[in-house]
């Protein structure tokens, strides 16, 4: 079992919809959740941090945890062409609040 | 703010030859991360620093070298390079704790 896996994709929605990505995560005890964007051929970027259960809102981004099911989520409401790109999810690793471990990805093809 | 600046962005290296990959960082911050990032294997981490004198090793370290020569600056040593390090690499800082900002990249091809 990976250490913190995604579906690859891609996850194609049409233009407006809601986009919606998934993560589960094997370490009880992380605390520290990230969703990151990476355009192809570009380097990660960060775009939501999330500490605690619930639901955390930026603009039109939409983070939820849930550490008793070990599932983080990533929504993007009103998905736009510009929102294609590869998101991955990192988790902290309970025995270093240093070290993340990521996600392989997943592909969001936003159609206009 | 530059933010966490990378070089060089792209070199081609012959098999056997060195070369040191330039980090640098002015968020003030006391971690910084060197990670490749391969088609299908994800970003995997090389060495990391968790503060200014140390560095340990992650997942893949082998055939790489770091210094971390103060706190703004993490470097990346191929003393020997092989096929199997050609890649895109990364360089990342964080704070104690904090999400990781990345750099732009290095993609290192290796004949």
């Amino acid at each position: 079992q990976k250490e913190v896996e995604q579906n690859s994709g891609p996850l194609s929605v049409p233009e407006g919809a809601i986009a919606s990505l998934n993560c589960t995560y094997s370490d009880r005890g992380s605390q520290s959740f990230f969703w990151y964007r990476q355009y192809s051929g570009k380097s990660p970027e960060l775009i939501m941090s999330i500490y605690s259960n619930g639901d955390k809102e930026d603009g039109r981004f939409t983070a939820q945890l849930n550490k008793a099911s070990q599932y983080v989520s990533l929504l993007i409401r009103d998905s736009q062409p510009s929102d294609s790109a590869t998101y991955l999810c990192a988790v902290n690793r309970m025995d270093s609040s240093y070290k993340l471990i990521f996600g392989s990805g997943t592909r969001l093809l936003v159609r206009p | 703010n530059a933010g966490v600046t990378q070089t060089p962005k792209f070199q081609v290296l012959k098999t056997g030859q060195s070369m040191t990959l330039q980090c640098a960082q002015d968020m003030n911050h006391n971690s910084m991360y060197w990670y490749r990032q391969d088609p299908g294997m994800g970003l995997r981490l090389i060495y990391y620093s968790a503060s200014e004198g140390t560095t340990d090793k992650g997942e893949v370290p082998n055939g790489y070298n770091v210094s971390r020569l103060n706190k703004r600056e993490f470097s990346l040593r191929l003393e020997s390079a092989a096929p199997s390090q050609t890649s895109v690499y990364f360089c990342a800082s964080s704070a104690t704790k904090g999400p990781q900002y990345f750099g732009p990249g290095t993609r290192l091809t290796v004949l």
